[in-house]
Formats: C-alpha cells, structure tokens, sequence
C-alpha cells in the first residue's frame, strides 16, 4: 500500500517563501506531484518529479530524492491567491496517483 | 488542452434516490478515467479506476453495487450513486488520462460534483 506525510498547516506572509515537505511509503513508485486546491474546487496540478533533484516551474519548484522517499513543494514570492490546499501524490502505478492528506496553506498580508 | 468537465456541479437528492454524474473529456480521448471522493477538509479518497470499454475496478472498501461506474465511450463516464443516504454526501471528482500533448499517464481533472442527500 501507501502512505503519505504531510504538515496539515502552514502559515506564511505575502512575499515569503515556504516549503510543504511531503515523505511517503510506496509500494510501487513511479513518481511524485504536487497538486492545489482551492476551497470548493478541483485539484489543479503544479508539477512532477520522477527523477531526483529540483524542477521549477515559475515560482512553484518541487524537488525529489527517491532514496529518502522525500520531497518537498517550494513556493517563492508568495501571494494571497496562493492560500489554498497542497496535497503531494505518489504515482504507485503507470496510472493510479495516492494523494496526500493535504497542506492548508495560510498567506496573511 | 486536456480539458475534462463535470455534470452537475452540485445536486441534493432525497435519501432513497440515486444520482447519475458525468465527467467528459472535452479534447482529449481519456482510455482511463477515475473516481474520487473528497469529504471536507480531508484527501482525495480514489473509489475506483475504469478503462474505456471494460469493466471499473473499485478500491477496498467501495461498494460496486452503490457506485456504478460506466465507461462506455472514450470521453465519457459516469457514476451513479444508488439508493443514496446521507452519509454518502459529499465531493465527488473525476480525472482522465489519455491521449493529451502531455504525458499519457497525466490526471486532468474534473471541476467536481458536490452531492448533498437530505
């Protein structure tokens, strides 16, 4: 099976810059995303490592180390719009994603 | 691209009754589409994975006989909640995967449908 561990809240202000750590325990690990969610909406998908080391995508970067079964969402310069729920997600098979409990994120200005 | 989207977007049913819920990918041919639910404030819990053409696997737990999920074209499927209760309110999304300029193995998903049964 699967299993996920992700911090349930984080609390940051405009223009800092946080990090949501995601650690897992796969069974079958084919790679890790990263997905937001606003309250009341869909997931939307910010990034994927399969490959240890760094990807960025503007201010958004997700990082992967497979041997530590760990990763981690990097979000710089943050703004109000980026309050919302982060969730990481194991892709365990070609095609089935496991997400992870969720990280509410609060940006106060 | 990959645009994938959800009818309704949000339905009350009385207790007893069943509800049927489309997800539909718009531009893309999506041979494998799943079912999420998501309960306030928690993760999104995969009910079940069908590939066009056959026959949905459910996840432990799910009871296939009350989530009937049809998989019958490559840019529709559909989940009815039968006999619906209470307890089975909730947020329900879909995704596909398929044929998109991305990774074929990608999730694009739904806007969701949030089912409240009184």
């Amino acid at each position: 099976g699967q299993s996920l561990e992700q911090p349930s809240e984080v609390t940051a202000v405009e223009g800092a810059i946080v990090q949501i750590n995601c650690t897992y325990q796969t069974s079958g690990f084919y790679g890790l995303s990263w997905y937001q969610q606003h309250d009341g909406g869909a997931p939307t998908f910010l990034s994927y490592n399969a490959l240890d080391g760094l990807e960025e995508t503007g201010r958004f970067s997700s990082f992967l180390s497979r041997s530590d079964s760990y990763g981690y969402l990097l979000l710089q310069e943050l703004q109000m719009k980026d309050s919302a729920s982060y969730f990481c997600a194991v892709r365990g098979s070609a095609r089935q994603l496991t997400f992870g409990s969720g990280t509410q994120l609060t940006v106060l200005p | 691209g990959a645009v994938v989207s959800q009818h309704p977007s949000w339905v009350i049913c009385k207790s007893g009754t069943s509800v049927k819920i489309e997800c539909r990918s718009l531009d893309f041919q999506a041979t494998t589409m799943f079912w999420y639910r998501q309960f306030p404030k928690q993760s999104l819990m995969l009910m079940a994975t069908s590939n066009e053409g056959s026959k949905a696997t459910y996840e432990q737990g799910v009871e296939k006989d009350k989530f009937l999920i049809n998989h019958a074209s490559l840019t529709l499927s559909t989940l009815t909640v039968t006999s619906a209760h209470p307890e089975d309110s909730s947020f329900y999304i879909c995704s596909a995967s398929g044929n998109t300029s991305g990774s074929e193995y990608e999730q694009y998903f739904g806007p969701g449908t949030r089912l409240t049964v009184t």
